[in-house]
């Protein structure tokens, strides 16, 4: 079993959905818990960062971390055809060093 | 702010031949990171630097991988000899310190395959 489960997609949308991205995590040792994008021959770019369980907004994007359940989200209000990308989530405990998801490819259509 | 650099951003080789890659991190930013990101996966950390220590390489094959920082600031990975399975995206980033909670910033990658 992977530390990290996210479900690899592909998800499609129309522009102005809201779009639910989700990872479940093993580790109970994990408390740092970030969203990166990641454009198509780009590098990974951090999109939230969140600590602990609870919710963090910044414009359209919502991170939500439920650490009871080993569950984390992201959501995307009103979606637009730039949001199209893979989403990655990843965390981190005591050892820094970061675990990834398998990503989601999401795309808005127009 | 500049980014983290990467060169080359696209690299064809043969198996068995030798390959290197280069990254220059963020200025300031005493921590560096190699990931491997194989198509359709989340990035794997390879080695991670604190100036120019090696703190994490738990997960790079040492027989064929090897990774140095001299100075504390660019990096340089190496690949010899070059097998099939290494065809990925070998990306480099780096944060202010080696704490979780600084955010890792990656640069845009080095793609390589081996033919």
């Amino acid at each position: 079993q992977k530390e990290v489960e996210q479900d690899p997609g592909p998800l499609s949308v129309p522009e102005g959905a809201i779009v639910s991205l989700n990872c479940t995590y093993s580790n109970s040792a994990f408390q740092y818990f970030m969203w990166y994008r990641q454009y198509s021959r780009k590098g990974p770019e951090l999109l939230m960062y969140t600590y602990s369980s609870g919710n963090k907004e910044d414009g359209r994007f919502t991170a939500q971390v439920d650490k009871s359940s080993k569950y984390i989200s992201l959501f995307i209000r009103d979606s637009q055809p730039s949001d199209s990308a893979t989403y990655l989530c990843a965390m981190t405990g005591s050892a820094r060093q970061l675990t990834f998801g398998s990503g989601t490819q999401l795309t808005v259509l127009p | 702010e500049a980014g983290v650099a990467q060169s080359p951003r696209y690299k064809i080789i043969e198996k068995r031949q030798s390959v290197a890659f280069w990254c220059n991190p963020i200025s300031g930013h005493a921590t560096l990171y190699w990931y491997q990101q194989i198509l359709g996966q989340g990035p794997k950390l390879l080695i991670q630097f604190q100036n120019n220590g090696v703190v994490d390489d738990s997960q790079l094959p040492k027989d064929r991988f090897s990774a140095e920082r001299l100075k504390g600031v660019d990096s340089t990975l190496k690949i010899q000899p070059a097998k099939l399975e290494d065809s990925a995206v070998y990306l480099c980033a780096s944060s202010l310190e080696g704490h979780s909670n600084q955010p890792q910033h990656f640069g845009d990658g080095t793609r390589l395959s081996i033919l």
